[in-house]
């Protein structure tokens, strides 16, 4: 099976510029996360969702982040502006179901730097 | 709150040595346990889960965990390391069903031939 793709792999931008990120999950995946990673961190969870339904965004910087997945299958996050603090790695995930059971498919993630 | 402590930043092992990368969690009730792999430039790769049953639980390439309940403890371990597991290995756990992982910080695993 095709595994999620993202895009781009890497992006510079200045601070206080916009910036967009696309994964396209497992055909028939339900569930999808966005994750960042700061260098030396574990991933840290923005959000997840459900077919086209949040989940959980309690960690989304709501003021200058922003997801969506309309059609419940592919999903999109944007940061604006952005700050230097940003500077990670953007990781989307997903899984079959949101049951616990089944382990996460990672893509390759967004390496974003923030100048 | 639910956590994962992963303690030690670094680990080195020589080539055919065994190995163990230690992890200790925190959740309420029983918890998932997942180990990951990660290679540079590239995404998590799944090694290994515990759901429930057998303490002991194999994956791949080799690498195996032991769940601990009353030392709240999932230690992944490998009877003989090889330079090409050299890599940065995630501890991750779920509290219950329909939440999302919570990853450790992560334990860089360097094997030296």
């Amino acid at each position: 099976e095709a595994g999620v793709a993202q895009s781009p792999r890497y992006k510079i931008i200045e601070k206080r510029q916009s910036v967009a990120f696309w994964c396209n999950p497992i055909s028939g995946h339900a569930t999808l996360y966005w994750y960042q990673q700061i260098l030396g961190q574990g991933p840290k969870l923005l959000i997840q969702f459900q077919n086209n339904g949040v989940v959980d965004d309690s960690q989304l910087p709501k003021d200058r982040f922003s997801a969506e997945r309309l059609k419940g299958v592919d999903s999109t996050l944007k940061i604006q502006p952005a700050k230097l603090e940003d500077s990670a790695v953007y990781l989307c995930a997903s899984s079959l179901g949101g049951q616990g059971q089944s382990g996460y498919t990672f893509g390759s993630g967004t390496r974003l730097t923030v100048v | 709150a639910q956590s994962v402590a992963q303690p030690e930043d670094q680990v080195n092992v020589a080539e055919g040595n065994p190995l163990t990368v230690k992890c200790t969690y925190s959740v309420s009730g029983n918890p998932y346990l997942f180990w990951y792999v990660q290679y540079p430039n590239r995404g998590l790769q799944f090694l290994l889960k515990y759901i429930t049953g057998d303490n002991l639980v194999k994956g791949s390439y080799g690498f195996e965990a032991e769940f601990n309940k009353s030392q709240t403890s999932f230690h992944l371990k490998k009877p003989s390391a090889l330079v090409s597991d050299s890599a940065l290995y995630f501890c991750a756990v779920r509290a219950r069903a329909g939440t999302a992982l919570i990853f450790g910080k992560g334990t860089t695993l360097s094997v030296s031939s």
